[in-house]
């Protein structure tokens, strides 16, 4: 079975300064690769996803992340983070090739202090 | 651009009780899924229908039932409440037939509290 490690519960940051949010994940099989956004009181919002191709993933936002195999790792970045980029985000994973059922990490909390 | 609707948007149960959330999923998606997310926890996934049909099961408790009916929609039916069901329930949707690994689309969550 499948998990996904966030390494960080919370990471403050100043506005316009850079992050990366930490994953992690273990699978005996092929995976791809997710991270969701929650803004207060919303629903998961779709950033980005690692299905094949380049390692490098661009999403929406400003946000991109790299699948790393050897160390199974899909860090998010950001160069330079707003305000508005606080919220909680959740990496996760799947094991199926068909959209289906997701397992997620713990949640890293972005704060954007200004 | 049409979105995941859930209601009720909040809900307010006393153990014991049953409960009813309903999801209608984007415009011809035909696969739904329901997470729950306890207080400060990761989503876990519950259950999956593709087509009417259930697709996939996780950690749903027995007391819970779900079904997917002709319009797509979907209903989770809670009985016997604990205080422990109190969480957030997300239902997603995607176009599950066709388009490689489609994203999910989330709506905003059912927020249930128990009492």
């Amino acid at each position: 079975a499948q998990s996904v490690t966030q390494l960080d519960s919370q990471v403050p940051v100043f506005e316009e300064a850079p992050v990366e949010l930490r994953c992690n994940y273990s699978s005996s099989v092929s995976v791809y690769l997710f991270w969701y956004v929650q803004y207060p009181n919303q629903g998961l919002q779709l950033l980005l996803k690692y299905l094949s191709g380049s390692t490098l993933v661009k999403g929406i936002n400003g946000f991109e992340a790299e699948f790393n195999k050897s160390q199974t790792s899909f860090h998010l970045r950001k160069p330079s983070v707003h305000i508005s980029d606080t919220a909680e985000y959740f990496c996760a994973v799947s094991e199926k090739e068909y959209g289906n059922k997701l397992v997620f990490g713990a949640g890293t909390i972005l704060r954007v202090k200004s | 651009a049409a979105g995941v609707i859930q209601s009720p948007r909040h809900l307010i149960k006393e153990k014991r009780e049953t409960a009813t959330l309903k999801c209608y999923p984007i415009p011809r998606h035909d696969t739904v899924y329901w997470y729950q997310q306890g207080p400060g926890q990761d989503p876990q996934f519950l259950i999956s229908f593709y087509e009417k049909m259930q697709s996939d099961k996780g950690s749903i408790p027995d007391r819970f039932s779900a079904q997917q009916f002709s319009d797509y929609h979907s209903e989770l039916n809670m009985s016997s409440l604990e205080l422990g069901d109190s969480a957030l329930y997300f239902c997603a949707s995607s176009p599950g037939t066709g388009v490689p690994h489609s994203p999910l689309h989330f709506g905003n969550g059912t927020r249930l509290t128990v009492t």
